[in-house]
């Protein structure tokens, strides 16, 4: 199984101010034939079901504010968010979706400082 | 507009059963793979499993396989998950997941609300 690890844990950022979150795969989710890397990050507020943020590692899915953004390949992967909002506040994960099963990351928690 | 409503949770004692159900709108539910995803009171979230849109390929996670059977009727737009043999550690919100594509190998773009499985004597 891929194991995907996320860090930190939970981060406390200034309103306005950068968000850096990295994950990391235990194996590399790149798919050499189409060169496309197989992970995708999600947004999920509380009491709320998970929103898809990103895919492909670094396309952002329709209506997804452009202050997010993903980047990486292989193995390692970052999610930011270039100035903070309140609304980002949430937890968020990642996914490899390379081979079954389709593991998560633990989640970072973002609050605001 | 996509809507993807999930249904059957409830308490149940260990080693019982219960079927979840996930009723689809607004998009053609046979040509979309769909997953179950689920999520431990305050813990994170973890994949369950997956049906290719004919229901040809099917996939679980290592913590259910052998005990839930993801399945679908596309002539109703409905996913079910039949879980058995429920332990404890598998109480957690459910989440009905629509993927992008056909295959299995894609990623969740619309979710349910989840329902709710506490397994408990």
């Amino acid at each position: 199984d891929i194991v995907m690890t996320q860090s930190p844990d939970s981060l406390a950022v200034s309103l306005g101010e950068r968000a850096t979150i990295n994950c990391k795969s235990s194996q590399s989710v790149l798919y050499n034939s189409n060169n496309y890397n197989y992970l995708a990050w999600y947004r999920q507020k509380p009491g709320q079901p998970p929103k898809l943020l990103i895919y492909w590692a670094s396309t952002r899915e329709s209506g997804v504010p452009e202050r997010f953004s993903g980047s990486g390949s292989g193995t390692d992967f970052t999610l930011t968010i270039s100035s903070l909002q309140a609304e980002d506040v949430a937890v968020y994960y990642c996914q490899q979706y390379y081979s079954t099963p389709f593991t998560f990351g633990g989640g970072t928690k973002v609050d605001i400082k | 507009q996509v809507q993807v409503v999930e249904s059957g949770g409830g308490v149940v004692q260990p080693g019982r059963s219960l079927r979840l159900s996930c009723a689809a709108s607004g998009f053609a539910f046979s040509s979309y793979a769909m997953h179950w995803v689920r999520q431990a009171p305050g813990k994170g979230l973890e994949w369950v499993a997956v049906t290719s849109h004919d229901g040809s390929n099917k996939y679980y996670a290592d913590s259910v396989k052998g005990r839930f059977i993801i399945s679908r009727d596309n002539s109703k737009s409905t996913l079910h998950l039949q879980m058995n043999s429920l332990r404890a550690e598998d109480t957690a919100v459910y989440y009905c997941g629509k993927s992008v594509g056909t295959d299995t190998s894609y990623y969740v773009d619309y979710w349910g609300q989840g329902t709710l499985v506490t397994v408990s004597s």
